[in-house]
């Protein structure tokens, strides 16, 4: 069955620290998608990358980079010199055939970056 | 463009109560659907509509009803609210008729069932 496990519950470094999270998938389709959102304290929910199954290319956006391995079925993301603004449950999804293309989350990891 | 829209943003329901949580979105967006979220999960989809007249159910549907009369408009109902509904509910939507594109979250209702 999909399934996608954060097994990082909560995550505390100190600033500038550079961090990493963890997302581990499992589906058995060929093509599918791969998501990371944000949810800061102030609970909205906020887009922060789409991948899909054919792309393999790691990404960097300014501190954000995305290490996507498939054969680990690992979707992982890190956030270089961390700053206080990044704190917030990041949470990994996953879009595939066998869900009806809906998407399936993970139970997401609380970051906390103290001053 | 005001993006998704959800009202209320706080709402408390007795047991035994109904209510609509409505959710509106200006892009004409195809896809829209509900989620829950409780503590310590990730969110889960409650019922999702791929295009107006056309919905289904997701992981957790029971005790919720939805319609989709117009492409802008994706209203949930919970016929007789219980302490179980009791979460914070997204509605999202997307271009195209499944969750393989971004998704736009509403900022969410924070629903409780005393």
């Amino acid at each position: 069955a999909q399934k996608v496990t954060q097994a990082q519950t909560e995550i505390s470094v100190v600033e500038k620290e550079d961090v990493t999270l963890d997302c581990v998938y499992e589906t058995r389709d060929t093509t599918y998608y791969l998501f990371w959102y944000k949810q800061p304290p102030s609970g909205e929910l906020v887009f922060l990358i789409r991948r899909n199954s054919f792309d393999e290319q790691n990404e960097i956006s300014g501190r954000y980079s995305w290490n996507f391995q498939k054969s680990t079925s690992s979707f992982n993301f890190t956030i270089t010199a961390s700053q206080v603004v990044d704190s917030a449950v990041y949470f990994c999804a996953l879009s595939d055939f066998r869900s009806n293309y809906q998407l399936i989350w993970g139970a997401g990891t609380k970051l906390i970056i103290k001053p | 463009n005001a993006g998704v829209t959800q009202t209320p943003k706080f709402q408390v329901l007795k047991t035994g109560q109904s209510m609509t949580l409505q959710c509106a979105q200006d892009m004409n967006h195809e896809y829209m659907s509900w989620y829950r979220q409780d503590p310590g999960m990730g969110l889960r989809l409650i019922h999702y509509s791929v295009g107006a007249g056309i919905t289904d159910q997701g992981e957790v549907p029971n005790g919720y009803n939805v319609s989709r009369s117009t492409t802008e408009d994706f209203p949930l109902r919970l016929l007789s609210a219980a302490p179980s509904q009791t979460s914070v509910y997204f509605c999202a939507s997307s271009y195209r008729d499944r969750a393989t594109d971004t998704q736009y979250f509403g900022p969410g209702t924070r629903l409780t069932v005393l």
